[in-house]
């Protein structure tokens, strides 16, 4: 099956810093979305994203489906922003979503 | 709208107990699916059910079945619960196969 490489696996960051997490895979896609499990352990959807580059307030994600990659950027980060993020993916003509083993975030106040 | 809801939110069983999660969505979705996550770890894929009336396995579906009730709803039963079932169970939806999932707010399961 399709393997999903996530890096870095822990990562701590000062308030106001920015920061890349990379999601590497190793076969086509179809869907990529980017979550944020917060310490509640609740999944929040961050980006829908198989192609292209989005953005959301201080979150913007950038898919680079040819090169297997894609990347979610952190600016001004936030105490709240603390938690692990996960990156998913669905193989072309696939049925179920798998996970990396993704990049937990501590922001420090 | 409530989204995905799951219940109950906590569970503990004693080993050999069974019992069953019950999932309901409100958006109209085709697809449903049940992932275990432990931890550490991502989630995993137990069954899913492409539309109503279809389920099938997914990535590690031993221990487990399922009932798509009709197209809101989607229960997964563990009918002799393990040790090795404890685990935050996820239940989650979209429009079809391939697009957007959205998960809900998990059951944790202890099994002693």
């Amino acid at each position: 099956g399709i393997q999903v490489e996530q890096s870095p696996p822990d990562l701590i960051l000062q308030e106001g810093a920015n920061s890349t997490l990379r999601c590497n895979f190793s076969d086509s896609v179809n869907n990529l979305q980017w979550f944020h499990q917060n310490p509640w352990g609740q999944l929040i959807n961050l980006f829908y994203i198989p192609s292209g580059t989005k953005q959301n307030g201080r979150l913007s994600a950038t898919t680079v489906a040819t090169e297997r990659y894609s990347l979610l950027y952190i600016s001004s980060s936030q105490t709240t922003d603390s938690g692990v993020y996960f990156c998913a993916v669905t193989q072309a003509a696939g049925n179920k979503l798998t996970f990396g083993g993704g990049t937990r975030v501590l922001v420090k106040p | 709208n409530a989204g995905v809801t799951q219940t109950p939110k906590f569970q503990v069983l004693k080993t050999g107990q069974s019992m069953t999660l019950q999932c309901a969505q409100d958006m109209n979705h085709n697809s449903m699916y049940w992932y275990r996550q432990d931890p550490g770890m991502g989630l995993r894929l137990i069954y899913y059910s492409a539309s109503e009336g279809t389920t099938d396995k997914g990535e590690v579906p031993n221990g487990y079945n399922v009932s798509r009730l009709n197209k809101r709803e989607f229960s997964l039963r563990l009918e002799s619960a393990a040790p090795s079932q404890t685990s935050v169970y996820f239940c989650a939806s979209s429009g079809r196969v391939d697009s957007e999932q959205f998960f809900g707010p998990g059951t944790r399961l202890t099994v002693l």
